[in-house]
């Protein structure tokens, strides 16, 4: 069946530090593959997404890059912000949509001023 | 974007009671919505498929009489805990996806604590 493993947290960084969150899959077939965030109090919002081997996601400055070869999808920023502290979730469908989604345990993120 | 709203946000109750938890998409309408549940430090784990004017599609091993789904209108669906013991604490989320299916909209959970 699919599954998603991602880096385990609580991850605390510094402002203007690079972020990289960890996240492998397995799939069968070709799926799609998803980074949502959860800011505190609020539900859980796309932040990018990539349907392709080498497509590259990239939104507010995150980007992922869909490696089929190693089975990964990390979330990288170069400079985070405080703002940017939240909790984060790697996920993927294989129906080719977001209708069905395996995600990953979620990696939570501080950003110390 | 699309919000999706949940109520109530927390609840505690005794065991053997019912709860109900409401998931309102607030300005768009939804055929289909999610259940989800998690638990501390771990995925979401989808619980069952919501659809209005049909039965709910349950995951393999989520008890259909445990856990009532009712999808009555487009903007509503409900899930209710029946009888419920101390091992269904647990955060329950729902989400409703978009019309082109590309992502889903999730509600911000309800944190069920049965005593």
């Amino acid at each position: 069946g699919n599954s998603v493993t991602q880096m385990e947290g609580p991850v605390t960084l510094s402002e203007e530090a690079f972020l990289t969150i960890n996240c492998t899959y397995t799939a069968t077939g070709y799926p799609s593959l998803f980074w949502y965030v959860q800011y505190p109090g609020e539900g859980l919002q796309l932040l990018l997404k990539a349907t392709k081997a080498d497509d590259k996601g990239s939104n507010k400055g995150f980007e992922a890059t869909y490696r089929k070869e190693t089975t990964s999808f990390h979330l990288e920023k170069g400079s985070v912000q405080v703002s940017d502290s939240a909790v984060y979730f790697c996920a993927l469908s294989d129906l080719g949509s977001a209708r069905q989604l395996t995600f990953g345990s979620g990696t939570q993120l501080t950003v110390l001023p | 974007g699309a919000v999706v709203s949940q109520h109530p946000s927390w609840v505690i109750c005794k065991s053997g009671t019912s709860v109900k938890i409401e998931c309102r998409s607030l300005d768009f309408q939804a055929t289909t919505m999610f259940w989800y549940r998690q638990f501390p430090k771990q995925s979401l784990m989808l619980m069952a498929t919501s659809n209005e004017g049909s039965k709910a599609t349950y995951e393999q091993g989520v008890e259909k009489d445990k856990f009532l789904i009712n999808h009555a209108s487009l903007t509503l669906s409900t899930l209710t805990v029946t009888s419920a013991h101390p091992e269904d604490s647990s955060f329950y989320i729902c989400s409703a996806p978009s019309l082109q299916g590309d992502t889903q909209y999730f509600g911000p959970g309800t944190r069920l604590t049965v005593l």
